[in-house]
């Protein structure tokens, strides 16, 4: 089955305690990306990625890092959580078709994050 | 930057349609697209229409696209329980519809009361 896996689904940690949140996808996509959700804000586009080793900032970046070793997978790593980091976050891919990314977006179920 | 807006909330009665709309600043946007999120999901891909294009019907889901006002609405014909969710516009100014481009509204959350 095509999916998008993020881990943990839901996590309760406090300030400046490191935390990675991962995503897999089994899609051979190129294109990932991670946002946040938060209350009347909609998603906000942290970090994303065209391929392998390409790593670029999206709208909200600070306090976030990535890394695309690998396809399939695109982890979302807080070195020193804060409250404000409090949020609903969705990693997403996307396959590039023809040499066009289309703007499909395959989303994972979710990983709620509380800062303490 | 862009922006896209949308109202937060909308009820309607089951077998009523819904009526779901969005606004954006983009004047060069090039495709627009609805994005449905269900109660402890992810998001998923609707529909999405072109920017030359008026309207797109796919069976119960009519999207309207005034570009002039900048207008995108999405309809729902004979709306069922089963389409309770948060309903998400997003559009992109990329020619090829990137999808590193989306920018997303803050969504609507239709519920359907029996």
């Amino acid at each position: 089955e095509a999916q998008v896996t993020q881990n943990p689904r839901y996590l309760i940690t406090v300030t400046g305690k490191k935390l990675t949140v991962t995503c897999s996808q089994n899609m051979n996509h190129e294109y990932m990306s991670w946002y946040r959700q938060d209350p009347g804000l909609g998603l906000r586009q942290i970090y994303y990625s065209m391929n392998v080793e390409v790593t670029d900032k999206g709208d909200v970046p600070e306090g976030y890092k990535v890394s695309r070793k690998e396809k399939r997978n695109f982890p979302l790593i807080l070195e020193s959580p804060s409250p404000n980091q409090t949020s609903l976050y969705f990693c997403a891919s996307s396959t590039r078709d023809r040499g066009r990314v289309v703007g499909e977006l395959f989303f994972g179920e979710g990983s709620r994050l509380t800062v303490l | 930057g862009e922006d896209v807006e949308q109202s937060l909330f909308l009820s309607v009665r089951e077998g009523d349609s819904s009526v779901i709309n969005c606004t954006y600043t983009d004047s060069s946007s090039t495709y627009l697209y609805w994005y449905k999120q269900e109660p402890g999901a992810g998001l998923q891909l609707l529909t999405y229409i072109f920017s030359n294009m008026d309207m797109k019907q796919d069976q119960r889901l009519t999207v309207l696209l005034n570009k002039k006002d900048k207008h995108l609405s999405l309809r729902i014909a004979d709306t069922q329980t089963g389409d309770s969710a948060i309903y998400f516009c997003a559009e992109t100014s990329s020619v090829s519809g990137s999808a590193r481009q989306l920018t997303f509204g803050s969504g609507t959350q239709l519920t359907v009361l029996p």
